[in-house]
């Protein structure tokens, strides 16, 4: 299998602020590869793919980028309703693995 | 508007089975993989499996693949997960999701979640 890590596991931020959160394969997943946002109380909502192809719908303050084994999301300008929980996922082989998430907390 | 329903949750012991549907609407359902992916109460994101659009192929989790088994009935836009000897460790929140890309050659992403239900295994 191939194993997701991700990182921060939190994350503390002011609205206004940009973050960058890390996704780390184990193994050279070509670019496949995509970020999820999760309220809470709420499903997971895609919001690239493709380690950079920004789903319909989708603020451009969001970026993907990277590739072979290292990922990365970007939020520019943060808002109030980006605080949420953030997944990285492995669209490469089943199966689907997902990072372990990261929590962005406003400061 | 695409909506995933899912229903079937809820207190089971451990050992019984369980079967979780979902119901699709919106959308074309035989167009697309569909998957089942849960998620723990400490939030750990577990990919269950897939099958095909036209329900000839299933992928599923080596973890899981002995006691879950994924169906689908096109006619009815209805998927579903037959959960067999539950465990404590299956207690979790399970997400009916849609491939991204219709007639794609396998559902490397989810791009509609249904809400979600919960099942809890517990004596």
């Amino acid at each position: 299998d191939i194993q997701m890590t991700q990182s921060p596991a939190s994350l503390s931020a002011s609205l206004g602020e940009t973050v960058t959160i890390e996704c780390l394969a184990s193994e050279d997943i070509y670019d496949i590869l995509a970020w999820y946002q999760q309220k809470p109380g709420k499903s997971p909502q895609l919001l690239i793919y493709d380690a950079s192809s920004l789903h319909t719908g989708v603020p451009s303050r969001f970026s993907g980028s990277g590739s072979g084994t290292q990922y990365s999301l970007k939020i520019n300008s943060l808002q109030p309703e980006d605080f949420a929980s953030y997944y990285c996922q492995n669209g490469l082989s089943a199966p689907n693995t997902f990072g372990a998430g990261t929590k962005l907390e406003l400061k | 508007e695409v909506q995933l329903v899912e229903s079937g949750g809820g207190l089971v012991q451990p050992g019984a089975s369980l079967k979780l549907s979902c119901v699709a609407s919106g959308f074309t359902f035989s167009d697309y993989w569909m998957s089942w992916v849960r998620q723990t109460p400490g939030k750990t994101m577990e990919w269950i499996g897939d099958i095909k659009y036209d329900g000839s192929y299933t992928n599923y989790a080596p973890s899981l693949k002995n006691r879950f088994t994924i169906s689908r009935d096109n006619a009815k836009s209805t998927l579903y997960l037959q959960m067999s000897n539950v465990r404590s460790e299956d207690t979790a929140t399970y997400y009916c999701t849609r491939g991204l890309t219709p007639i794609g050659t396998t559902a490397d992403y989810f791009d509609y979640w249904g809400q979600g239900v919960m099942v809890t295994v517990s004596s």
